[in-house]
């Protein structure tokens, strides 16, 4: 069975740090694995998806993640954190390429990103 | 091009009472994706449909729960006799075969 483990519910970093949020997941076939953002009261959004074709992903708002097979890993980061990146930050995999038509997302629990200024 | 739409974005129900919550996919989509979130918790899949079809309900709750989505018209997600358990904000996503799902906003439950 598939799951996915975002470790940290809560990360705190300063207006202009390092971002790392961190995902491991466990799946049987080889995955499809996502980064969603979500703002307060709002659904969510799309950073970036890995379907194989490159282990390192470029997503909107200068995010990207890097998927390591050997440590079944795909943590999201970003170079420097701006104010308006505080947000709840959702890891998924699926074993369907667009997480869609075959299968379903099954997510983390979120890790919360606060910026400091 | 309009998103996927929810509607409406907040319902309080009684306890006994039915909640009916709608979602109008993207256009163009045909695949549609309902999710639970409980608080502190992620999103968690209820029922995966296309036109006229339930694909996956492996998900939804035995009892009281049941969606569908007509040949016309939105997807309807319906939870009959609402306990305070079923409070959460429940999520439509909808995709075209093979890409990434898109997500409405939301509609919040709250259960007095």
């Amino acid at each position: 069975a598939q799951s996915v483990t975002q470790l940290g519910s809560h990360v705190s970093v300063s207006e202009g740090a390092l971002v790392l949020l961190r995902c491991n997941y466990s799946s049987s076939v080889p995955p499809y694995l996502f980064w969603y953002v979500q703002y307060p009261n709002q659904g969510l959004q799309l950073l970036l998806k890995y379907t194989s074709a490159a282990t390192l992903v470029k997503g909107i708002n200068g995010f990207e993640a890097e998927f390591k097979k050997s440590e079944t890993s795909f943590h999201l980061t970003k170079p420097s954190a701006h104010m308006s990146d505080a947000a709840e930050y959702f890891c998924a995999v699926s074993e369907a390429s667009g997480g869609g038509s075959q299968g379903n997302l099954i997510f983390g629990k979120g890790t919360k990103l606060s910026v400091k200024p | 091009n309009a998103g996927v739409m929810q509607n409406p974005r907040h319902l309080v129900r009684r306890r006994g009472q039915e909640a009916r919550l709608r979602c109008s996919p993207m256009k163009g989509h045909s695949h549609v994706y309902w999710y639970r979130q409980l608080p502190e918790e992620g999103l968690k899949f209820m029922v995966y449909l296309q036109k006229e079809n339930i694909i996956d309900e492996s998900g939804m709750p035995k009892e009281r729960f049941s969606a569908e989505f007509p040949k016309e018209g939105p997807s309807i997600l319906r939870i009959q006799q609402v306990v305070r358990g079923d409070s959460a904000a429940y999520f439509c996503a909808s995709s075209r075969g093979g890409e990434p799902q898109h997500f409405g906003d939301g509609t919040r439950l709250s259960i007095l």
